[in-house]
């Protein structure tokens, strides 16, 4: 079967520049998460969704960054404005739900803010 | 608050030697506990988790609550073995899927 997608692989941006990223998860998963991943550091959860519903975003910085998976299948993570802390690689994963399911990762996302 | 703490940044051994990664963690509920790996160039993909009480790869982790620990253990590694390590705590059986990492630790089989 396909793996999880995310696009784009590598993105270089200056402080206070937005960015995008794209993940399409593996068919017929339900649930999706984002992980932030510093350098050094193990993956850190950012958003889990159920469907299109957010089940947990306790440790999103909502000032700055947002989330969407408006029809329970692709989601895309944004961070607006850019800061230089925000350098890392972003992780998504995608399960067929949520509870005892294996999590699949995608290749990531490679952001360094300049 | 829920924690989990992999000591070791590198474990280097030579290959046929054995190898164990150390993991404890900080969880006042019921653990489910995780091993990841990250081969190079490749995917986070899950090595095991306690549940199941199988090997993979040669691999076993035995859950010790009363030390709080999950520490992945094989008795002889091979090159292929060497990879980042991640130890993963899920604090909610049953209900969210939410994983808590360790820092990770690099293993280096030396031939």
């Amino acid at each position: 079967e396909a793996g999880v997608a995310q696009s784009p692989r590598y993105k270089i941006i200056e402080k206070r520049q937005s960015v995008a990223f794209w993940c399409n998860p593996i068919s017929g998963h339900a649930t999706l998460y984002w992980y932030q991943q510093i350098l050094g550091q193990g993956p850190k959860l950012l958003i889990q969704f159920q469907n299109n519903g957010v089940v947990d975003d306790s440790q999103l910085p909502k000032d700055r960054f947002s989330a969407e998976r408006l029809k329970g299948v692709d989601s895309t993570l944004k961070i607006q404005p850019a800061k230089l802390e925000d350098s890392a690689v972003y992780l998504c994963a995608s399960s067929l739900g949520d509870g005892g399911h294996e999590q699949f990762f995608g290749p990531g996302t490679r952001l360094t803010v300049l | 608050a829920q924690r989990v703490t992999q000591p070791e940044k590198l474990l280097s051994v030579f290959k046929g030697a054995p190898v164990e990664l150390k993991c404890n963690y900080s969880y006042s509920g019921s653990p489910e506990l995780f091993w990841y790996v990250q081969y190079s160039r490749q995917r986070l993909q899950l090595l095991l988790r306690h549940i199941s009480r199988e090997s993979i790869k040669g691999f076993t982790a035995d859950l010790n609550k009363g030390e709080t620990s999950f520490h992945l253990k094989k008795p002889f590694a091979q090159e292929e073995d060497s990879a980042m390590y991640y130890c993963a705590l899920r604090t909610v059986p049953g209900n969210t899927g939410k994983l808590i990492f360790g820092q990770g630790t690099t293993l280096q089989v030396k031939p």
